[in-house]
């Protein structure tokens, strides 16, 4: 079945870790590709997403993800995490289905230890 | 402020009951989303509406019914018919541009609980 699939349910880190999360999706043709998260207490917001260009792309709080089409894959990744980085961090896809349609993640809970 | 507002936050109901879930947005957005979140299951599309009087199905539309009779509001009734009703459903909104690119803005979301 077509899906987004993200590999780890749960991570712990210690502050200053590097972070990879891993989204990997299965639909083939133009996807358009984004990252939310959700801090504790608050709305999910978007952190980044990818259209087209370079595959490299940049969002707040220091994140990037890299797009790489061979792989299917949109990991999510930051250098140094910092304790305010604790959250669920969501991978979507949206694809043209007779309507645009976004296909979520199951979602990557990410605990950073001060 | 702009921005999505559902309410209540969280709402019980006895098993048998439909209820109808409230979502309002002030940011002038044409689309309008129901989520349902389940734990390890992520987000799942319910039901949208990418403009006035106009709604399709999600993923998981089977004992849940919309309307969209105003731009600003997109209510979501959970039926009786719904297997599995408790849930936590969120609310978006987006702008309707071309080629699936818009950022979706969410509620805070509204916690059902069936009894």
């Amino acid at each position: 079945a077509q899906s987004v699939s993200q590999h780890n349910h749960h991570v712990i880190l210690s502050e200053a870790a590097s972070l990879e999360l891993g989204c990997n999706y299965s639909y083939g043709g133009t996807v358009n590709l984004f990252w939310y998260v959700q801090y504790p207490g608050q709305h999910l917001q978007l952190l980044l997403k990818y259209f087209s260009g370079d595959p490299l792309v940049k969002g707040i709080k220091g994140f990037e993800a890299e797009f790489i089409k061979s792989k299917f894959s949109f990991n999510l990744r930051k250098p140094s995490v910092q304790w305010s980085d604790t959250a669920e961090y969501f991978c979507a896809v949206n694809r043209y289905t007779g309507g645009f349609k976004t296909i979520f993640g199951a979602g990557t809970r990410l605990f950073v230890k001060a | 402020d702009g921005g999505i507002t559902q309410s209540p936050k969280y709402l019980f109901r006895k098993e048998g009951q439909n209820v109808t879930l409230s979502c309002e947005q002030n940011l002038n957005h044409d689309a309008m989303y129901w989520y349902r979140q389940d734990p390890g299951q992520g987000l799942r599309l319910i039901y949208y509406s990418q403009i006035v009087n106009d709604f399709q199905k999600g993923d998981i539309a089977e004992g849940y019914s919309v309307s969209r009779e105003k731009k600003e509001s997109f209510p979501l009734t959970v039926t009786s018919a719904q297997k599995n009703p408790t849930a936590f459903y969120l609310c978006a909104s987006s702008t309707r541009g071309a080629g699936g690119q818009d950022t979706q803005y969410f509620g805070p979301g509204t916690r059902l609980t069936v009894l």
